[in-house]
């Protein structure tokens, strides 16, 4: 069974653009969250998506927004890039919605560099 | 103060010791405890999810939760150079899939 997918692996912007992450969740998985790991804050919650809606919502500016699709798929898209942006994004999955709690999986991460 | 405290290390230890990684927390919401196991440039890989008080083994690995203490550990038996990587501790509260990570434990097992 493949594991979670992301797109790209790495990536390379400038302050002011905008970048989108894409992730493809394990065959069969309808639960998607990202989460951004920087070493000084370590792996923060961004959001959470179950059938298309987002669930839950971390601590971060609007800047930040993304949306799943029928086939699960998830997109996650960062506007206005900062310096601070920098990070190891990484996309988990798990089959059901948050109340089945059953845990989650993670992909190998885009990791974005901001310069 | 951090809802979830792990020392960040780096903890060496020579092949074959047994290798204790703790958490402390303050949310006593939290509900499933995870521990993952990330090597370098990749993402986590979960190694033991468990909800009760108590232990819980597999293999080489044991978790321990005391929700009375809100502490949690990880041991790892006969450790091996293929476990150097960075152990990290996770939980959540029930129903939601917003995991509070730990800082990551790095640690090195010498050959």
């Amino acid at each position: 069974k493949a594991g979670v997918t992301q797109t790209p692996r790495y990536l390379i912007k400038t302050r002011g653009q905008q970048v989108t992450l894409s992730c493809s969740p394990i065959s069969g998985h309808r639960s998607v969250s990202w989460y951004q790991q920087t070493p000084g804050q370590g792996l923060q919650f961004l959001f959470e998506y179950f059938s298309e809606t987002q669930r839950n919502k971390g601590n971060f500016p609007g800047r930040f927004s993304g949306r799943q699709f029928s086939n699960s798929r998830s997109e996650m898209n960062v506007s206005t890039l900062e310096l601070g942006d920098s990070a190891l994004y990484l996309c988990a999955s798990s089959f059901g919605p948050s109340g089945n709690q059953e845990t989650q999986y993670f992909g190998p991460g885009t990791r974005l560099l901001v310069l | 103060q951090k809802e979830v405290e792990q020392d960040p290390g780096p903890l060496s230890v020579p092949e074959g010791a047994i290798v204790s990684l703790n958490c402390t927390y303050s949310n006593s919401a939290f509900q499933y405890f995870m521990w993952y196991r990330q090597y370098s440039r990749k993402g986590p890989e979960l190694l033991m999810y468990t909800y009760s008080s108590g232990n819980k083994e597999d293999g080489r690995f044991t978790a321990q939760v005391d929700k009375s203490s809100k502490y949690i550990s990880l041991f790892i038996r006969d450790s091996q150079p293929s476990d150097s990587a960075t152990y990290l501790c996770a939980m959540s509260p029930r129903g939601t899939y917003k995991y509070i990570f730990g800082t990551g434990t790095r640690l090195k097992v010498l050959a």
